[in-house]
């Protein structure tokens, strides 16, 4: 298995609401990432994970809460999103946080209503 | 810091025509440099990578690059595009070591016309 996989591959959500983002790998990778990419901009670092433990966190805002419950997965849990948070959001992994180069899921769409 | 600039927002060109993406990178240490493409309503796929040895980088789907140090530069390249190619395809550079943030460039659209 040599996949980034994310869910949803699209969510809709209203301001008041709760809802996570998944991002699951089985490649033995130890450092997983979040970006977020907006339309026509380039992906934007959200966070690190590195051996399940937080490393960067990019001035994040609070809502937005990653987790990284084992090492083969990573959530971000949202709530009370703005509609400026709608957006791409890609998840990535890599063999350790010092290896080179990275491999992205296919992102969530999320939408903010 | 480093940093990554794609100075062509667009590029159009015709079937079968060559091309050429620009990237040009700032950095004060050795760099890790990357070529992703991003097809609509999709996520990154890495294309090709610089990381060390011959300058020359040959990736997927029938493009190179090549590193060149003294202009700070990786441009990426294609003998002959197809539509298929069509897509959003965006320069990163890392220093590597712990943390290996990603920076991206802001991206060029290449659209290939019949």
């Amino acid at each position: 298995d040599t996949e980034v996989t994310q869910t949803p591959k699209h969510l809709v959500m209203g301001m008041t609401n709760k809802k996570s983002l998944k991002c699951e790998q089985h490649m033995g990778h130890r450092a997983m990432y979040w970006y977020k990419q907006k339309a026509k901009k380039p992906p934007e670092l959200m966070f690190v994970y590195s051996y399940e433990k937080l490393s960067i966190n990019e001035s994040v805002p609070s809502r937005f809460s990653p987790e990284c419950p084992n090492s083969s997965l990573l959530n971000l849990h949202l709530h009370a999103l703005q509609p400026e948070d709608s957006a791409l959001y890609l998840c990535a992994s890599s063999q350790d946080p010092g290896a080179i180069g990275y491999t992205f899921g296919s992102g969530t769409r999320l939408t903010v209503v | 810091a480093q940093s990554v600039t794609q100075l062509d927002s667009q590029v159009p060109v015709f079937e079968e025509a060559p091309v050429e993406l620009r990237c040009n990178y700032s950095s004060s240490v050795s760099v890790y440099l990357f070529w992703y493409v991003q097809y609509p309503n999709q996520g990154l796929q890495l294309l090709l990578k610089y990381l060390s040895g011959s300058t020359l980088v040959k990736g997927i789907n029938g493009f190179e690059a090549e590193f060149n140090k003294s202009q700070t530069s990786f441009h990426l390249r294609k003998p002959s595009v197809h539509i298929s190619d069509t897509a959003e395809y965006f320069c990163a550079v890392t220093q590597g070591g712990g943390g290996n943030k990603l920076t991206f460039g802001t991206g060029t659209q290449l659209k290939v016309e019949l």
